[in-house]
């Protein structure tokens, strides 16, 4: 089994539209979770850290569920330029060691 | 930007060529970490380092070496490269404190092996 789980997608969505994307994990133990955003032939950036009791910035949104240990990323208002593979991360403090999602594809339309 | 600089940019091999890919950093980070990006792989860890020459094994490690002598550098070695390492390679770094465990990524190297 996988140590992250993500939708490859894609995910083709028009101009404006609330698009999300749900992440499982396999490991309960995991401590830190992350949203990273990969452009094409670009780098992975992180988009936003995700917490227990959820996050917001902006139009994005995160929720982590220990309970049936997954993650989730609300986008809301999609725009042209959120176009972009979503990446599922999850870390362990004491071994600094992250664990990636294979990444879900997000295409937003005009 | 996080200041990590990885060269080169793109390389092209052949098999059984050695080849060393570079990443330096100027956040004085402790950790330094090498993955590979491939096609419904995702980011594979291949090595990574907790400081100055000590280092640990990622789930892709065969095949590849690290080096760590200095905070700034760290070095990742194919001895003899393979077609089944061309990949784009990436390198983190992390702070490595408890609440600022975040990577940060340098731009990747497209290694292709022919």
């Amino acid at each position: 089994r996988k140590e992250v789980e993500q939708d490859p997608g894609p995910f083709n969505v028009p101009e404006g539209a609330t698009v999300a994307f749900n992440c499982t994990y396999s490991n309960s133990a995991s401590q830190s979770f992350f949203w990273y955003r990969q452009d094409c032939r670009k780098e992975p950036k992180l988009l936003m850290s995700v917490y227990s009791s959820g996050n917001e910035d902006g139009r994005f949104t995160a929720q982590l569920n220990r309970a049936s240990q997954y993650i989730s990323l609300l986008i809301r208002d999609s725009k042209l330029s959120d176009s972009a593979t979503y990446l599922c991360v999850w870390g362990l403090y004491n071994f600094n060691k992250f664990y990636f999602g294979s990444g879900t594809k997000l295409n937003v339309k005009p | 930007d996080a200041g990590i600089t990885q060269s080169p940019r793109h390389k092209v091999t052949e098999t059984g060529t050695p080849v060393t890919l570079r990443c330096h950093q100027t956040e004085n980070h402790r950790y330094m970490y090498w993955y590979r990006q491939d096609p419904g792989h995702g980011l594979r860890l291949i090595h990574y380092s907790y400081g100055v020459k000590d280092t640990d094994k990622g789930e892709v490690s065969d095949g590849y070496s690290v080096s760590r002598s200095k905070t700034e550098d760290f070095l990742l070695t194919l001895e003899s490269a393979t077609s089944s390492q061309t990949s784009v390679y990436f390198c983190a770094i992390s702070e490595g404190t408890s609440g600022k465990n975040i990577q940060y990524f340098g731009a990747g190297t497209r290694l292709s092996v022919l």
